[in-house]
């Protein structure tokens, strides 16, 4: 089966740009899709497709890939961007159309 | 109002069962597709089952097949998640999830997505004796 890694915590200056990572073989061939989780929330979809913001996302968020990475940036980041990231994309085996990574913890220092 | 609100969820002993339920409201609940996820206290994202908008076309995660149903009812609005033999390892927070998907074709060669875009809030399951 697939598995998407992402690193665990990432920090970023207020107002700098930073790049969340999600890495995966099934990444070659599918576009993910990224979440933002707030303590005591819901996901949130702020990414998806080649780099598509949902209506209500800041275009602070893009996304890109290359390989086996997908990423997710926030340029400028904001003190309400703390938040845990999730990537999603489709894993490679047809009994587990879907996964996840393990999730970013990012702080805005 | 575009919504899922999850309900059903509470505390079980181990190898008992519960049902959980999704409503659905403010879109065409029989043209998408379907996912539950879960988040065990402290924990990740991770996805538990799948149904297709017919209902016809299903999948589990390895940890929960054979144990877990999902199914739906598009007259109802609903969908909803069987969920027996439970194990202290099923505790966390039980999403129902919107699907949508698409593909961004350039030079020849497609490359497809999926992505939810539209969660509930979720309801809590407790596995405990």
């Amino acid at each position: 089966s697939s598995e998407l890694t992402q690193d665990p915590a990432v920090s970023v200056a207020l107002g700098q740009t930073v790049r969340i990572t999600c890495q995966g073989d099934s990444l070659r061939n599918y576009y993910a899709s990224w979440y933002q989780q707030k303590p005591g929330q819901a996901p949130v979809l702020v990414i998806y497709g080649k780099n598509n913001r949902p209506s209500g996302i800041p275009d602070r968020f893009s996304g890109s890939s290359s390989g086996n990475t997908a990423s997710l940036t926030i340029t400028g980041a904001q003190a309400e961007d703390e938040a845990d990231y999730y990537c999603n994309s489709r894993d490679s085996s047809a009994d587990h159309p879907r996964v996840f990574g393990g999730g970013t913890k990012l702080t805005v220092l | 109002e575009v919504q899922l609100v999850e309900s059903g969820g509470g505390l079980v002993q181990p190898g008992g069962s519960l049902r959980l339920s999704c409503a659905a409201s403010g879109f065409t609940f029989s043209s998408y597709e379907m996912n539950w996820v879960r988040q065990a206290p402290g924990k990740g994202l991770e996805w538990v089952s799948y149904i297709s908008s017919s209902g016809s076309t299903i999948y589990y995660a390895d940890s929960v097949k054979g144990r877990f149903t999902i199914s739906r009812d598009n007259a109802k609005n609903s969908l909803y998640l069987l969920m027996n033999s439970l194990r202290a390892e099923d505790t966390g927070v039980y999403y129902c999830a919107r699907e949508g998907s698409g593909g961004y074709c350039s030079g020849g060669r497609c490359t497809h997505y999926w992505y939810f875009d539209l969660w509930g809030r979720g309801t809590l399951v407790t596995v405990s004796s």
